[in-house]
């Protein structure tokens, strides 16, 4: 079964300081997405990505935060200055077809400190 | 605007007894609809989803869901449950965009 890779699966970083997530989605997707779960709350959508640029994103994601796909097989998620708020578990998700059921990764907790 | 409600935010059920996990959404267009399970420390994984046709869904591990436009309802279903259904349910509307709005999800805990 083709898998959706988050790397790390924690990462501890001080407040102020640049944080990259990084995620293989499924090598034939197009869909690209980040959510993030903050403890006890619900899962909520960051941004989707497709053909090489952001398709909709929500008003977390804010000027801290910038989406790349680097290379063709990597997505990542890059908050600038992190914020104690930020610590959340991140999801990264990948779909064939969009809206129609995506293949998520088994997360990165980030805590800030 | 879209919303997801997932009335319980905990089950408890001893096991091989039926469960039921109840949602409801709104949405003023037609909809997309999905239950997730998140078991301790891992990621989501798609248990069902609602696209078109048949509104009675048919998932993984005996799972099933029915989609009740009238209601506004995609309740999830099992029949006989284990422990190991013991796990973090949510459940996921998407309108005309491909982002997904979760509920909050409801806890089944399963008990001997």
């Amino acid at each position: 079964e083709p898998e959706v890779t988050q790397t790390p699966s924690h990462q501890v970083t001080q407040m102020g300081q640049e944080v990259i997530l990084r995620c293989v989605p499924i090598s034939n997707h197009l869909y690209f997405y980040w959510y993030r779960q903050i403890l006890g709350q619900k899962v909520e959508f960051l941004v989707s990505f497709y053909n090489n640029e952001i398709s909709e994103k929500s008003e977390i994601f804010d000027d801290q935060f910038s989406v790349e796909r680097p290379d063709g097989s990597n997505f990542t998620l890059k908050i600038r200055s992190t914020k104690l708020e930020d610590s959340a578990m991140y999801f990264c998700a990948s779909s064939a077809q969009g809206r129609d059921g995506y293949t998520f990764g088994s997360g990165t907790r980030l805590t800030v400190v | 605007a879209q919303s997801v409600t997932q009335l319980d935010s905990q089950v408890p059920v001893f096991e091989e007894a039926p469960v039921e996990l109840r949602c409801n959404y709104s949405s003023s267009v037609s909809v997309y609809l999905f239950w997730y399970v998140q078991y301790p420390n891992q990621g989501l994984q798609l248990l069902l989803k609602y696209l078109s046709g048949s509104t009675l869904v048919k998932g993984i591990n005996g799972f099933e869901a029915e989609f009740n436009k009238s209601q506004t309802s995609f309740h999830l279903r099992k029949p006989s449950v284990h422990i190991s259904d013991t796990a973090e349910y949510f459940c996921a509307v998407s309108d005309n965009t491909d982002k997904l709005i979760f509920g909050t999800g409801t806890r089944l805990q399963v008990f001997p």
